[in-house]
């Protein structure tokens, strides 16, 4: 399977703990981006990196968020002193974006946190 | 601000019947539209996108688009529902250079036999 995975799909945690989700894109794919997903809702837009570069984060990534892409391949989310609110789905993209064209994202299959 | 609506809920179809759901943006400059399907559990796929020619695109799984500049609208077509086809679609615009999608709220497409 050459798509774009992530890992956990499912992560439960008590509110204040810290989680860390993985994401590996496509692997020639230069960006990568993450959303979140509340039931009932739209994805809504994160953070992306353009190979290792973290060019853009949303006003949702809150100081307890970071992201990393330390090799321009697998990119890491972490959330520290978790709340309930942080409760949904987080998917991860990515795209190949060169000078002749816009492509579309490629999702993966999202990882569920559940904060209890 | 680049948004999109999905001005329905949900949408009910037969089995065999052409099937429509709508969506509508809202940019500053030329407009970078997509749809895509979500099944229930799973991540999102890509159906198709517009970025700039035929105001027709052809996508995945039978699936069609009509890009109208002048109403402001991208909705998506099938002429002929499957029962398969249910799944939660989603518009989407491309929200700047850097490429983030700035996503509609979602239609529920159910298709009966």
């Amino acid at each position: 399977d050459t798509g774009v995975s992530q890992d956990p799909r499912h992560k439960i945690t008590k509110r204040g703990q810290n989680v860390t989700f993985r994401c590996d894109p496509i692997s020639e794919h230069n960006r990568l981006y993450w959303y979140r997903q509340t039931l009932g809702q739209g994805p809504e837009f994160l953070t992306y990196f353009q190979n290792e570069a973290q060019l853009e984060k949303s006003r949702l990534l809150s100081d307890r968020f970071s992201a990393e892409r330390p090799k321009g391949s697998f990119s890491t989310l972490e959330i520290q002193r978790t709340e309930q609110g942080d409760s949904a789905m987080y998917l991860c993209a990515s795209s190949l974006t060169s000078g002749t064209g816009t492509y579309e994202q490629y999702f993966g299959p999202g990882t569920r946190l559940t904060v209890t | 601000a680049q948004s999109v609506a999905q001005p329905e809920d949900q949408v009910n179809v037969a089995e065999g019947n052409p099937l429509t759901v709508k969506c509508t943006y809202s940019v500053s400059g030329n407009p970078y539209l997509f749809w895509y399907v979500q099944y229930p559990n799973r991540g999102l796929q890509f159906l198709l996108k517009y970025i700039t020619g035929d105001n027709l695109v052809k996508g995945s799984y039978g699936f069609e688009a009509e890009f109208n500049k002048s109403q402001t609208s991208f909705h998506l077509k099938k002429p002929s529902a499957l029962v398969s086809d249910s799944a939660l679609y989603f518009c989407a615009v491309r929200g700047g250079e850097g490429g983030k999608l700035i996503f509609g709220q979602g239609t529920e497409l159910s298709v009966k036999p």
